[in-house]
């Protein structure tokens, strides 16, 4: 089955922490994506990447990082920069190319501090 | 910046009938897309139905169709014979046309539709 999968569904962060949050996908897709959902709230965008060792900034990439190290993973690492951790992370995934670009999407994590 | 709203926080409908979600969005642009994703308690986002900007045909995906008005800047999801599995957060959701890359999607804040039986 091809599909993206996330783990761990949950996830516990103490204080001064870094913990990171697992994203692959075996749809042979070119870009990835992690967003953000707080309540009451649409997704905002953290990073992309489009091609293997290289990603962009979404609108709220504070505390955060990423690697693209496969074209299968897309790591997110949750610093102690960030302030507000807590929220859902669903990873993205979509081919490149003219009317292919629809983001297809992982079953999220949920990310809780201690 | 582009910017999407929703202005009906929550709905409800009946079992068997049909449910009108609301959304406009602001930009600049002039070829883009539009998306409606649906976000069931499993809080899984899945992908309803998608437009293309250029194209004049409203979309339809089964039960599931748009009314796109462009000028209007507006993209309504209508859902016919609705079902109790139709129950979710409903988002209205909008991408520039990418240019060879990768884009974002611009999303709005959600409605939530409840379908009683």
């Amino acid at each position: 089955d091809g599909g993206i999968t996330q783990s761990p569904k949950y996830l516990f962060r103490k204080e001064g922490q870094n913990v990171t949050l697992s994203c692959e996908q075996n749809l042979n897709h070119d870009a990835m994506y992690w967003y953000r959902q707080d309540p009451g709230q649409g997704l905002r965008l953290i990073y992309y990447s489009q091609i293997v060792n290289d990603f962009q900034k979404g609108d709220i990439a504070e505390g955060y990082s990423v690697s693209r190290e496969k074209k299968e993973s897309f790591p997110l690492t949750v610093t102690s920069a960030q302030k507000n951790p807590t929220a859902f992370y669903l990873c993205a995934s979509s081919l490149l190319g003219v009317s292919k670009e629809t983001q297809y999407f992982g079953p999220g994590t949920r990310l809780l501090v201690l | 910046a582009q910017t999407v709203t929703q202005s009906q926080p929550e709905m409800s409908v009946q079992e068997a009938e049909t449910v009108t979600l609301s959304c406009t969005y602001d930009t600049s642009e002039s070829n883009y897309y539009l998306f409606w994703y649906k976000q069931p308690p499993s809080r899984q986002m899945i992908l309803v139905i998608r437009q293309e900007a250029y194209k004049q045909q409203n979309a339809t995906e089964n039960r599931f169709s748009v009314n796109f008005q462009k000028a209007a800047k507006s993209f309504s999801l209508k859902i016919s014979d609705s079902q109790l599995g139709d129950t979710a957060m409903y988002f209205c959701a909008f991408m520039k046309r990418p240019q060879g890359g990768s884009e974002k999607l611009v999303f709005g804040k959600g409605t939530k539709l409840t379908v009683n039986p």
